[in-house]
């Protein structure tokens, strides 16, 4: 199965700044999700990824996958404190939608 | 829209105690799975199944067994409960042919 490397671990950046989290694989990419989690809650489904090059974008937070479909990046324009929580990648293993996911990037936004 | 329901949201257990955790989606999805998170180390794959009838193993599925016995239930048995199965338990749900994994709000356990 696959690894996947998040980073930072955890993130801290005042209110109004932007910010990119980091999804790196261990072998090609052939689905990845980005969830976000708040603490006591489930996962809430953000984007999905599956060409090399594509990119996709949701108010202020856009997703890409690298050519080579073995990075992805998360990038939030001017934070706001509703933006903090866990960021979650998860990389599509194939047969059942099974994923495995990183170790997720805390994030926190000050006011 | 209920979406996946799992059931309890909390539950403290003994060790060597039994339980099941409850999973229903409401989407008639045919993938399903079972998921642990604990701290630092991300969500990592318990079971999972491709249909009725159908379960195979993921990552660490020691000390837990699943049955599908039909498409909307997918409920998750700890046979005898041990404190390393204390964790934060998902239930996902996903179509066939779709792109969104659902997820459920999470079952916190904890095993003393």
């Amino acid at each position: 199965s696959q690894e996947l490397e998040q980073s930072p671990q955890s993130l801290i950046v005042q209110e109004g700044k932007n910010l990119t989290i980091n999804c790196t694989s261990s072998k090609t990419l052939y689905g990845l999700y980005w969830y976000k989690q708040k603490y006591g809650e489930g996962l809430i489904f953000l984007m999905m990824l599956q060409k090399g090059g594509e990119e996709k974008s949701h108010e202020k937070i856009t997703a890409k996958l690298d050519e080579k479909k073995q990075q992805s990046s998360l990038h939030i324009t001017a934070s706001q404190p509703s933006h903090a929580g866990i960021y979650l990648c998860g990389a599509d293993e194939g047969s059942a939608r099974q994923l495995t996911f990183g170790s997720g990037t805390q994030l926190t936004v000050l006011p | 829209n209920a979406g996946v329901t799992q059931t309890p949201k909390f539950q403290v257990l003994k060790t060597g105690q039994s339980m099941t955790l409850q999973c229903a989606q409401d989407m008639n999805h045919e993938y399903m799975s079972w998921y642990r998170q604990d701290p630092g180390m991300g969500l990592r794959l318990i079971h999972y199944s491709v249909g009725a009838g159908i379960t195979d193993q993921g990552e660490v599925p020691n000390g837990y067994n699943v049955s599908r016995s039909t498409t909307e239930d997918f409920p998750l048995r700890l046979l005898s409960a041990a404190p390393s199965q204390t964790s934060v338990y998902f239930c996902a749900s996903s179509q066939l042919l779709g792109n969104t994994i659902y997820f459920g709000e999470g079952s916190w356990l904890t095993v003393v």
